[in-house]
């Protein structure tokens, strides 16, 4: 059983640029979450969307990011005209239900932006 | 509001010793509180979660407990090896379906 699936690894992108990360949840699983991490320090959560739906974008910046979890495909996050504070990584995870189902989480995005 | 403390930041100790990491919260309903194991270059491995009817939860050399009068919740690992070095993270979940997570502590064992 294949665990949550990060790609791409690794994303270096030029300011002004657009960044997609995409997730595959684990199978079965229809919760996800995007958190970012800068370096030394901890996960801050963006978004919870679960299949079609966002429930929680509360962590999330108002301008420039986005996310969707289509009926079909992977989870994907978009950043639009990235900027250097953008640089991060950013972990998904999956659950088979709410935050009080234990999250999996992927191996994470490393966006680089020069 | 929405916060969980971490400490200590750091923590060296020497292989066979304890390690102990507290944590506090602040929302009276959380009800669900994981602890993360995050090694270099890998996203968080879940390696212990307790819920809030029950005051302490023990996995082998881990064990985790709760105290939700005073909002605070801890880690203890025994006889730690050089491969439980890591980042270990804490979080605390709302009724809305958030994990929160503290700022992290650095385990360094020596062997």
């Amino acid at each position: 059983n294949a665990g949550v699936m990060q790609n791409p690894r690794h994303l270096v992108r030029r300011r002004g640029q657009e960044a997609r990360l995409r997730c595959s949840p684990m199978k079965g699983h229809s919760h996800v979450y995007w958190y970012r991490q800068l370096p030394e320090e901890g996960l801050k959560f963006m978004v919870y969307l679960q299949k079609e739906n966002i429930i929680d974008e509360s962590g999330m910046p108002k301008e420039r990011f986005s996310a969707e979890f289509p009926k079909e495909g992977p989870s994907i996050l978009r950043i639009q005209q990235v900027v250097r504070g953008d640089s991060a990584a950013y972990f998904c995870a999956s659950s088979p239900g709410g935050a009080d189902s234990p999250l999996h989480f992927g191996n994470g995005t490393r966006l680089t932006v020069t | 509001g929405e916060n969980v403390e971490q400490h200590p930041s750091t923590l060296s100790v020497q292989e066979g010793d304890s390690a102990v990491i507290k944590c506090t919260y602040s929302d009276s309903a959380s009800n669900y509180f994981p602890w993360y194991k995050q090694e270099l270059g890998k996203g968080p491995q879940l390696i212990i979660d307790i819920r809030s009817n029950v005051g302490e939860k023990k996995d082998q050399r881990i064990a985790v407990t709760l105290n939700k009068t005073a909002k605070h919740f801890s880690l203890h690992i025994t006889e730690t090896q050089p491969e439980d070095s890591a980042v270990y993270f804490c979080a605390a979940v709302l009724n809305t379906d958030k994990l929160i997570f503290g700022t992290g502590t650095r385990l360094q064992v020596f062997p």
